[in-house]
């Protein structure tokens, strides 16, 4: 079946350092991928998207590309901030439907 | 505003009880989800909805219940034969259609803890 796999964390970076987190994935198709952000004690938000191979998806800062030939969608941020600190998750949707698959997340934690 | 809310943020229940989880959206979207996540698994999928009066288990749905009586509401009911039922439980809504994916907008959580 479908999976994701996250590096794990958490992930510790001073204030305006460069963001990687890794994400590849298993599917028998063509995914849509995600990444959603979660602050500490809410819900889930999409943080950005990307539907086919080389898509960028990107926000706030954010990006991530489509590697269909690594099966990979790592997410990266230039210069973090203190708000930045979350935790992110990856997913994927495949046949055309609505539902999900997570990864375990990474808690990113920024100091100043 | 437009949105999904689950109440209440935090519940306690006595081991052996049943407790009903409240979702509810304006969103106007047909189909609604219930996660359950645990420190370090992520979200796992209980059931899900894609119209009124139906709906499909997910990949976790053994000791839960759901209603889909209404658009607007999804119901989860955390039953005693679930064995480890203390988690953040989520509930997430989306459109439904052609298009390849919907984005998902989650409620706030409601984390149950059972003593």
């Amino acid at each position: 079946g479908d999976s994701v796999t996250q590096m794990e964390g958490p992930v510790t970076l001073s204030e305006e350092a460069f963001l990687t987190i890794n994400c590849t994935y298993t599917a028998t198709g063509y995914p849509s991928l995600f990444w959603y952000v979660q602050y500490p004690g809410e819900g889930l938000q999409l943080l950005l998207k990307a539907t086919k191979a080389d898509d960028k998806g990107s926000n706030k800062g954010f990006e991530a590309t489509y590697r269909k030939e690594t099966t990979s969608f790592h997410l990266e941020k230039g210069s973090v901030q203190v708000s930045d600190s979350a935790v992110y998750f990856c997913a994927l949707s495949e046949g055309g439907g609505n539902k999900l698959t997570f990864g375990t997340g990474t808690q990113l934690k920024v100091e100043l | 505003d437009g949105g999904i809310t689950q109440s209440p943020k935090y519940l306690f229940r006595k081991e052996g009880q049943n407790v009903t989880l409240s979702c509810e959206q304006n969103l106007n979207h047909d189909a609604m989800y219930w996660y359950r996540q645990d420190p370090g698994q992520g979200l796992r999928l209980i059931y899900y909805s894609q119209i009124v009066n139906d709906f499909q288990k997910g990949d976790i749905a053994e000791g839960y219940s759901v209603s889909r009586e209404k658009k607007e509401s999804f119901p989860l009911t955390v039953t005693s034969a679930q064995k480890n039922p203390t988690a953040f439980y989520l509930c997430a809504s989306s459109k439904t259609g052609p298009s390849s994916y919907n984005e998902q907008f989650f409620g706030p959580g409601t984390r149950l803890t059972v003593l």
